[in-house]
């Protein structure tokens, strides 16, 4: 079964610049997630979505981050204009739906994309 | 509030020794735990899952404790070897809300 894919794993950019990252979940998960992981910390929630509608973004700085899952599928996240402090690595991560059929609650991450800004 | 801590912030142990990291949470009302490993540059990957029903449970080398009195759980690790080297990740989910409630990490080394 293949896992959740994402892309780039590597990003330089300089600040007020603007960058974008790709998500394609676990064929027939409806939820996926996108986190923060600053370096040395758990990671944080940026946005969370069930099917294409958002479920939770209270904690996306929606002033620069912008997120879209389209079809309810794939996803992309997108930060404009960064700033240095969103240096960090982005994990994608899907689940079954909450509370439903088989679900523990178990997350299925990507492998991140690293993003230092400069 | 609900909160998740975990201690030690880091640990370095040699090759072969036996550790255990601790998580505690605040967390309510509570429906499950989950400990993740996280080796260095990839995703969190589930080790084990703890219900409110379960004290013990061993997946390998690695033993988990829930304690849900207290609000408190332990990973074990045995025998330790390289490539335990990594952040373990304690994640108490919030029953009704279905929010997921990370702790720090603890980043654990293991010297040979």
């Amino acid at each position: 079964e293949a896992g959740v894919a994402q892309s780039p794993r590597y990003k330089i950019i300089e600040k007020r610049q603007s960058v974008a990252f790709w998500c394609n979940p676990i064929s027939g998960h409806a939820t996926l997630y996108w986190y923060q992981q600053i370096l040395g910390q758990g990671p944080k929630l940026l946005i969370q979505f069930q099917n294409n509608g958002v479920v939770d973004d209270s904690q996306l700085p929606k002033d620069r981050f912008s997120a879209e899952r389209l079809k309810g599928v794939d996803s992309t996240l997108k930060i404009q204009p960064a700033k240095l402090e969103d240096s960090a690595v982005y994990l994608c991560a899907s689940s079954l739906v909450p509370g439903q059929g088989e679900d523990t609650g178990e997350l299925f991450f990507g492998e991140g994309s690293r993003l230092t800004v400069l | 509030k609900n909160q998740v801590e975990q201690s030690p912030q880091s640990l370095i142990i040699l090759e072969g020794k036996n550790c255990t990291l601790q998580c505690n949470y605040t967390v309510s009302p509570f429906s499950n735990l989950r400990w993740y490993k996280q080796d260095t540059g990839r995703g969190p990957v589930s080790l084990t899952i703890m219900t409110f029903s379960e004290n013990t449970k061993s997946n390998g080398r690695y033993t988990a404790t829930l304690d849900a009195d207290t609000k408190q759980s332990s990973l074990h690790i045995t025998a330790s070897q390289l490539s335990d080297s990594a952040s373990y990740i304690c994640v108490v989910r919030r029953g009704g809300y279905n929010k997921l409630i990370f702790g720090a990490g603890t980043r654990l080394a293991v010297h040979p």
